[in-house]
């Protein structure tokens, strides 16, 4: 079955800086793939998603890249914030499938 | 966008009792909805796909008897935590996906076993 790895576990960035955190999956059959952003003790909610048919989208100061090929994928936030402190999970989902799997989370702190 | 429902928020319950976490989809059906256990500063591990008139699928080394699930309708979803011991205090969480679009997820529900 599919399997995502992501990077780093946490990661502590200066507020105003850009942020990257990285995913790789395991199965090149899949074509979705989404971040979602958690804050504590809340729902996870998506920020982004991506399609295997594209390489690159960009909503403001989120932008997801795709690679296909390394079947790697990142997410990319600039001018970071404090309110973008939180945990941050990509995951993967196979064509046709219903089922995400989740990597293992970044926790980002923004630090003022 | 779709609203996923969860209830309760938080449950506290004694030892060797039971007890029940249902999802609904508000505003579409959903023939399939994911069970979710998530430990402090963890991830989110699927525990079982739950499919509407049929039975749940289950993951590797989540009991099945103790983790009932129950799909009766396209809008609910329910788990049902057997036997509960301190162990299994957690936070549970569902979510659901429209035609293989953006995954809702519930509020979670925060189980407690004393």
């Amino acid at each position: 079955g599919e399997n995502v790895e992501q990077h780093p576990s946490t990661l502590s960035v200066q507020e105003g800086d850009s942020a990257v955190i990285k995913c790789t999956y395991s199965d090149s059959a899949s074509n979705y793939f989404p971040w979602y952003k958690q804050e504590l003790g809340k729902r996870p909610q998506l920020i982004i998603d991506i399609r295997s048919n594209v390489g690159e989208k960009k909503d403001q100061r989120i932008a997801v890249t795709l690679n296909k090929t390394a079947k790697h994928f990142s997410l990319h936030i600039t001018e970071t914030q404090p309110e973008d402190s939180a945990v941050y999970f990509c995951a993967a989902s196979l064509q046709g499938a219903q089922k995400l799997v989740f990597g293992q989370g970044t926790r980002l702190t923004i630090n003022p | 966008g779709a609203v996923v429902s969860q209830h309760p928020s938080w449950v506290i319950c004694k030892s060797g009792t039971s007890v029940k976490i249902e999802c609904r989809s508000l505003d579409f059906q959903a023939t399939t909805m994911f069970w979710y256990r998530q430990f402090p500063k963890q991830s989110l591990m699927l525990m079982a796909t739950s499919n509407e008139g049929s039975k749940a699928t289950y993951e590797q080394g989540v009991e099945k008897d103790k983790f009932l699930i129950n799909h009766a309708s396209l809008t609910l979803s329910t788990l049902t935590v057997t036997s509960a011991h301190p162990e299994d205090s957690s936070f549970y969480i569902c979510s659901a996906r429209r035609q293989f679009t953006e995954a809702f997820f519930g509020q979670g529900t925060r189980l407690t076993v004393v």
